[in-house]
């Protein structure tokens, strides 16, 4: 079956810097996607990795390992807007997206 | 730009009623998809459409029906209320599937079905 593994729920602090980790599996892959969540409202595009390696945007960082079906999402500089869930979706070989039941991640001052 | 807009907002039906949930985007996306989001769950896929006049079922379809008469529009229709079908419901939609093409979301309606 196709799977997507990310932590519930996770707490950092103000000016530091978070991981979330995903490992996923899948029928074929074509990608892998993070989108941020703020409560009761729509998921935002984050970030698109399908190659090895690591995007950088701004304070926001996103890895991808294909051999390994891994990804992470790295938040630097925390803000309290930060606080969000973190969705994290792969793309199958029919592309269609996959997604996880997104990280909660805690801001505390 | 409106981007994905979705009405209503929030609505509370009872068992066995009957209601349309209406999404339009303005970004002239080919793709279009309703997904639903409960707690502890990833989004779950209910149908997509692939351009006007199309649609397809995803993972959750029982109890749902669509349509795509226009490009910009794509309707959700709950045929028979039961509660198991009380969520949040997503419309998204995309110029297409392949490379980074992401999807962008509506703000999403809260239903209740009691």
């Amino acid at each position: 079956g196709q799977n997507i593994d990310q932590p519930t729920e996770m707490t950092a602090t103000e000016g530091a810097i978070v991981q979330i980790n995903c490992t996923y599996q899948t029928s074929g892959f074509n990608g892998l996607f993070w989108y941020q969540q703020h409560a009761g409202e729509a998921p935002t595009f984050l970030s698109y990795n399908v190659l090895d390696g690591l995007e950088e945007k701004g304070r926001f960082s996103s890895f991808l390992s294909r051999s390994k079906g891994y990804s992470y999402l790295l938040l630097k500089e925390l803000q309290m807007k930060d606080s969000a869930s973190y969705l994290c979706a792969a793309l199958d070989s029919n592309y269609q997206l996959i997604w996880g039941a997104g990280t909660k991640l805690i801001i505390k001052p | 730009n409106a981007g994905v807009t979705q009405t209503p907002k929030f609505r509370v039906l009872k068992t066995g009623q009957s209601m349309t949930l209406l999404c339009a985007q303005d970004m002239n996306h080919e793709y279009m998809y309703w997904y639903r989001q409960d707690p502890g769950m990833g989004l779950r896929l209910i149908h997509y459409s692939v351009g006007e006049g199309t649609t397809a079922k995803g993972e959750v379809p029982d109890g749902y029906n669509v349509s795509r008469l226009k490009k910009q529009n794509f309707l959700l229709g709950l045929e028979s209320a039961a509660p198991s079908q009380t969520s949040v419901y997503f419309c998204a939609s995309s110029y297409g599937t392949e490379g980074s093409q992401p999807q962008h979301f509506g703000d999403g309606t809260r239903l209740s079905i009691l």
